[in-house]
C-alpha cells in the first residue's frame, strides 16, 4: 500500500502560469482534502471532498479549483498562480469525515 | 472569533522525562480532537483521537486528555526519547464538517 501519493514533489511557477497538483490514495477512503501549510499559519483547508462526486470549500479556497476524478483521485488546480500561493500543499484522506486523516508527502510550490 | 492555540515556543526536555503539550481552543464545541506528529519535510502522521465524552486516551507512551469545560487538551509523552523530537499538531472538528489544525508545538528531546 502506497497510502497517499502526491505529484509533483517540487514545482516552480511564474506568476500567471497554471498547474494541477495530483493526489491519489489506495486505502478506499471516502473523504479527501487539500491543505496548504505556511510558516506560523499551520495547516489550512483549501477544499475537501466528503465522498466521490462532492466537493466543498474550506477556509482558503480563492484561487483554487478541485476535481474529485474518482474515489481514488483528487486534484487541485491553480488557474493563474500568484506569489501568495507559494506554500507546501498536502493532500489527505480519511475513511469518513472526522476520522483520522492520512497525509501525503506534500508538494513544495514556489511562485515567482 | 474561533481560535486554536498551541504553544509556539519549542519545548525542550531531557530524555526520560515526560513531555506535556497543550492545545487550547475558544468558541468551538468539538465532538472530536486529534493529535498528529509532523517531522520536517513530511506530512503529518495521525497519533490519537479522543471524543468529547472521553476524558483520557492512551496509546503506548502517549496519553491525551480532553477537558471540554476548560476547552483544553493535554498531550503527554512519557519516558521521552530523542526520536520523539518533532512538531505536534492538535486538530478539532468545527461542527461544520471540517477539521481545524493548530499551528503546532515543536518538541526537542535531548539525550
Amino acid at each position: 500500500n502506497a497510502g497517499v501519493t502526491q505529484t509533483p514533489k517540487f514545482q516552480v511557477l511564474k506568476t500567471g502560469q497554471s498547474m494541477t497538483l495530483q493526489c491519489a490514495q489506495d486505502m478506499n477512503h471516502n473523504s479527501m482534502y487539500w491543505y496548504r501549510q505556511d510558516p506560523g499559519m499551520g495547516l489550512r483547508l483549501i477544499y475537501y471532498s466528503a465522498s466521490e462526486g462532492t466537493t466543498d470549500k474550506g477556509e482558503v479556497p480563492n484561487g483554487y479549483n478541485v476535481s474529485r476524478l474518482n474515489k481514488r483521485e483528487f486534484s487541485l488546480r491553480l488557474e493563474s498562480a500568484a506569489p501568495s500561493q507559494t506554500s507546501v500543499y498536502f493532500c489527505a484522506s480519511s475513511a469518513l469525515q472526522f476520522h483520522e486523516q492520512y497525509f501525503g508527502p506534500g508538494t513544495r510550490l514556489t511562485v515567482t | 472569533s474561533q481560535k486554536i492555540e498551541q504553544n509556539s515556543e519549542a519545548l525542550n526536555i531531557q530524555e526520560g522525562k515526560t513531555a506535556t503539550l497543550t492545545c487550547n481552543y475558544t468558541n468551538y464545541s468539538p465532538a472530536y480532537l486529534q493529535w498528529y506528529r509532523q517531522d520536517p519535510g513530511r506530512g503529518p502522521v495521525f497519533l490519537l483521537l479522543i471524543r468529547e465524552n472521553e476524558k483520557e486516551k492512551r496509546k503506548e507512551r502517549l496519553k491525551v486528555t480532553f477537558d471540554t469545560t476548560l476547552k483544553q487538551s493535554l498531550f503527554h509523552i512519557t519516558a521521552s526519547q530523542p526520536a520523539d523530537s518533532a512538531t505536534y499538531l492538535c486538530a478539532l472538528d468545527t461542527g461544520f464538517q471540517k477539521l481545524v489544525f493548530g499551528t503546532g508545538t515543536r518538541l526537542l528531546v535531548s539525550p
